[in-house]
């Protein structure tokens, strides 16, 4: 069974830095693309980032780009993201997508607070 | 960016009568290979999202067979056969066409 559990949410302040981390088990982590999605609580969900099973291409949301950076380490069956100055704007429930030819699961997200 | 964009945002059902989900994109969802990704996810409150229909009729592992989705192009529809009590929430759809993922705005689901 697919199991994603995402870590690393905290309360930080604006400009402040976090990196988020899931770890993946159940499946081939290095066969799976991987990526992140937000959601602000009450409200939709909104895509951030994907990596490719390999982690030789990235994307990134308008939103994120030149701030975050996902990263992933086959060996240890771990995605990641970086979050560099951080925005109230960026506060939300992270979520670690795997993506299997069109096939989803979800971890259960990680809370991000951005606030002074 | 595709835009997605579900009717109804919210809709109160009767227990055990049929209820119905539709989701537009801005542009078509079939890609080169003739492969649509469009999916369905419900949400319940505190809880992530999870998988019910991938590539617009698939039932994923576990998902009841009262639920079914159909469309082709830019027009989808969920359906619910008959409605139970742990139906409630919220349900997206999602297009994953693009690498950049959209979702619709949610309906929310009411008994």
């Amino acid at each position: 069974e697919v199991h994603l559990v995402e870590s690393g949410g905290a309360l930080v302040q604006p400009g402040e830095s976090l990196r988020l981390s899931c770890a993946a088990s159940g499946f081939t982590f290095s066969g799976s693309w991987m990526h992140w999605v937000r959601q602000v609580p009450e409200k939709g969900l909104v895509w951030v980032s994907h990596i490719d099973n390999r982690g030789t291409a990235t994307h990134y949301a308008d939103a994120v780009r030149g701030r975050f950076t996902i990263s992933r380490d086959n060996a240890r069956n771990t995605l990641y993201l970086q979050m560099n100055s951080l925005r109230v704007e960026d506060t939300a429930v992270y979520y670690c997508v795997r993506d299997y030819f069109g096939v989803f699961s979800w971890g259960q997200g990680t809370l991000v607070t951005v606030s002074s | 960016e595709i835009v997605m964009t579900q009717t109804p945002l919210s809709s109160r059902v009767t227990l055990g009568q049929p209820a119905s989900i539709s989701c537009r994109s801005s542009e078509s969802l079939a890609d080169s290979n003739g492969i649509t990704y469009l999916s369905w996810f419900h949400q319940r409150p505190g809880q992530p999202p999870r998988l019910l229909i991938y590539k617009i009729s698939n039932r994923f592992s576990g998902v009841p067979d009262r639920f079914s989705g159909s469309g082709a192009g830019t027009d989808f529809t969920l359906e619910i056969s008959r409605v139970e009590a742990e139906d409630v929430g919220l349900y997206y759809c999602m297009q994953a066409k693009q690498l950049t993922w959209t979702f619709g705005q949610g309906t929310k689901v009411e008994i």
